[in-house]
This record gives C-alpha cells, sequence and structure tokens, in this order.
C-alpha cells in the first residue's frame, strides 16, 4: 500500500516551453502533496504545499508563476514547469501524506520515484 | 525553526559491518523523526519514523534508531551491512503546527565495500 506514481520519469524539452508534471496517489487518498526539487548530490529542497481544492503554499524563493501547482482531487496533484529555461534542469519528486489518526505531524510522506527534466 | 544535520556526508563500511549514520536535530517542540533512503535516481522509501512512542524504533531492511532527548540525536544503525544498503540516507524532522512538513538533512551517503 501507499504508493505514489509521478509522471513522465524524465522528460527532455526546449527553452521557453511547458512541461507538466503528475504525482498520483494511487491507493489512498492524499489531502495534501508535497513538491521537491532535488539538485545532483544535494538534499531535498521543498517547493510548495499542495491542498487539494485550494490554493498552494509556496516556500520562500520559489516563483509560484513559474511552477504552477493544482490539487484538483484527492489522488492528483500537478507541477507545471512555465517558459522552462536550462537552470530548471532538477529532479523534481512529490510526495502525498496519508492522513492517520494521529496528530499532522505523525503522518507518513510517501514519494513518488521523482520526474528528471533537462531543458536544453 | 526546526532543523537537521546528519554528520558526515558520506560513510564507507565493509559488507558485515556495523552501520551507523547520525543525525541531529533542533526543535522547540516534540520532533517527530523520519529516516529515508534513495537509491540512484529514485524517489525516496520510508526506513522508519518516531513519533513520541518507543525511543528505540524498528524499521525496514534491518535498520533502527533510538531517540535520545538528551543528545537531540536519532542516529541509525544496521548491526551488519549489506552491499544492498548502499544509497543515500536522509534524516528529517516534521512540525505538526507547520503542516507536517518534512525539513532534512544534507543527506549521508552510505558505501559497502565487498
Amino acid at each position: 500500500g501507499a504508493v505514489v506514481s509521478q509522471h513522465p520519469s524524465w522528460v527532455i524539452c526546449k527553452s521557453g516551453t511547458s512541461v507538466k508534471i503528475e504525482c498520483r496517489s494511487l491507493d489512498f487518498q492524499a489531502t495534501t502533496m508535497f513538491w521537491y526539487r532535488q539538485f545532483p548530490k544535494q538534499s531535498l529542497m521543498l517547493m510548495a504545499t499542495s491542498n487539494e481544492g485550494s490554493k498552494a503554499t509556496y516556500e520562500q524563493g520559489v516563483e509560484k508563476d513559474k511552477f504552477l501547482i493544482n490539487h484538483a482531487s484527492l489522488t492528483l496533484s500537478t507541477l507545471t514547469v512555465t517558459s522552462a529555461h536550462p537552470e530548471d534542469s532538477s529532479f523534481y519528486i512529490c510526495s502525498a501524506r496519508d492522513r492517520a489518526s494521529g496528530s499532522m505531524g505523525t503522518d507518513t510522506q510517501y514519494f513518488g520515484p521523482g520526474t528528471r527534466l533537462t531543458v536544453l | 525553526a526546526q532543523s537537521v544535520t546528519q554528520l558526515g556526508s558520506h560513510v564507507s563500511v565493509s559488507e558485515g559491518a556495523l552501520v551507523l549514520l547520525r543525525c541531529n536535530y533542533s526543535s522547540s517542540v516534540p520532533p517527530y523523526l523520519f529516516w529515508y533512503v534513495q537509491y540512484p535516481n529514485q524517489g525516496l522509501q520510508l526506513l522508519l519514523k518516531y513519533t513520541s512512542a518507543a525511543t528505540l524504533v524498528k524499521g525496514i531492511n534491518g535498520f533502527e534508531a533510538e531517540f535520545k532527548k538528551s543528545e537531540t540525536s536519532f542516529h541509525l544503525t544496521k548491526p551488519s551491512a549489506h552491499m544492498s544498503d548502499a544509497a543515500e540516507y536522509f534524516c528529517a524532522v516534521s512540525d505538526a503546527g507547520q503542516g507536517g512538513k518534512l525539513i532534512f538533512g544534507q543527506g549521508t551517503e552510505l558505501s559497502v565495500k565487498p
């Protein structure tokens, strides 16, 4: 159980184009999903928190107009990188919070396999 | 603000040897702590989590971690390393007051020598 998928697993695009990445919780409902970015040999950097049916909350320094997040259902969140440039090339990982009976902090985040974005 | 520090960006052990990956945290509230493992070009897999129950937490693949409040530590151990344990390991802290956001440490790359 608690499987999260991401699509696509990798994508190559030209500079100036937009790319959409999907994150799905396959066997549980996720009221909250998180989007991370990871550079080579580095840790995960939280970009935004996505709540079903409401606007995403972006971390400081993350451009919300560039990284559009939509969480239209309890099992799907999408990240769209608009007008992508080479510096947006990175590994993007989503996670979904499985809502347990305890407090929010104890809920486990289950991670997707990641999407490798390369912008030429 | 909460933070996590992983001591040692790279740890190398021989197959069969003890694995010890260090994690120290800073939190003004009782922390919830997690260890995740990441294999190359993959997402993160939960190894174990501490949520204020037992201080010694057992996880998957033979790993365990002990929460020590006096030392603000949550070190990850495994008695005998396998080649398949070679991966990147991340310690993370979560705060219910922040909507369950995870704050990650810098990561520790574990190498296992035959």
